[in-house]
């Protein structure tokens, strides 16, 4: 079964820095590219990063460009997501998501979310 | 940066047809995926690249995309449809890479 698993939310204070990881199994991980999106109440959904499936591409939205960075372990079929500089704004449940093709960038995969909450 | 507008709030009732609009500037030249998301659970994407589903959606949910607005179809409502409905774009310029989700839009099925 295809699954993609994340770990690692927790409560941290402003200006803090957190590792969220994802565990992927049940498809051909080395070549998936892998993204981060998050929801918070306020803001739906928002796009945070991607990176492609030799981690040679890095993408990240502007909100987070400068603070964050995704990394890849394809031996271990994991994705990381280092967060630093962190904010209230940054508060959110994280999913990691797998499209369904390179040619069709659609989110079919996700996980279950891991929350991460900034405040002092 | 690019748009992507839903009305907030949408009702229907059962056995009706609900059309939930996402509007974009000249969208019909993009791709456009469609995700519902039920209480306390990861969105589901129930139509991508304009109007295909994914394998298990029922037929009653159908996507079209002309000028400035893609639509998302339900047909046939039923109670377990009621959710927040997201569309979803890429959108790419030179070098830059940057994923839009629209607002959502809160399908209440009366």
């Amino acid at each position: 079964e295809v699954s993609l698993l994340e770990s690692g939310g927790d409560l941290v204070q402003p200006g803090g820095s957190l590792r969220i990881s994802c565990a992927a199994s049940g498809f051909a991980f080395i070549y998936s590219a892998i993204y981060w999106v998050r929801q918070t109440r306020g803001r739906g959904l928002e796009w945070v990063s991607g990176i492609s499936s030799r981690g040679d591409n890095t993408y990240y939205a502007d909100s987070v460009k400068g603070r964050f960075t995704i990394s890849r372990d394809n031996s271990k079929n994991m994705i990381y997501l280092e967060m630093n500089s962190l904010r209230v704004e940054d508060t959110a449940t994280y999913f990691c998501v797998k499209a369904v093709s390179a040619d069709s960038l659609a989110f079919v995969v996700w996980g279950q979310g891991t929350s991460v909450t900034v405040s002092s | 940066s690019y748009v992507l507008t839903q009305p907030p709030s949408m009702s229907v009732a059962p056995g009706q047809t609900a059309r939930i609009p996402c509007g974009g500037s000249n969208i019909e030249s993009k791709s456009v995926h469609w995700y519902q998301q039920k209480p306390g659970q990861a969105p589901v994407l129930v139509v991508y690249d304009d109007r295909v589903r994914p394998s298990g959606i029922p037929e009653r949910f159908s996507g079209s995309n002309s000028g400035n607005t893609a639509t998302l179809t339900i047909s046939r409502v039923e109670v377990g449809d009621e959710a927040d409905y997201y569309c979803h774009v890429w959108d790419s310029t030179f070098a830059h890479l940057s994923v839009v989700f629209g607002g959502g839009t809160k399908l209440t099925v009366l």
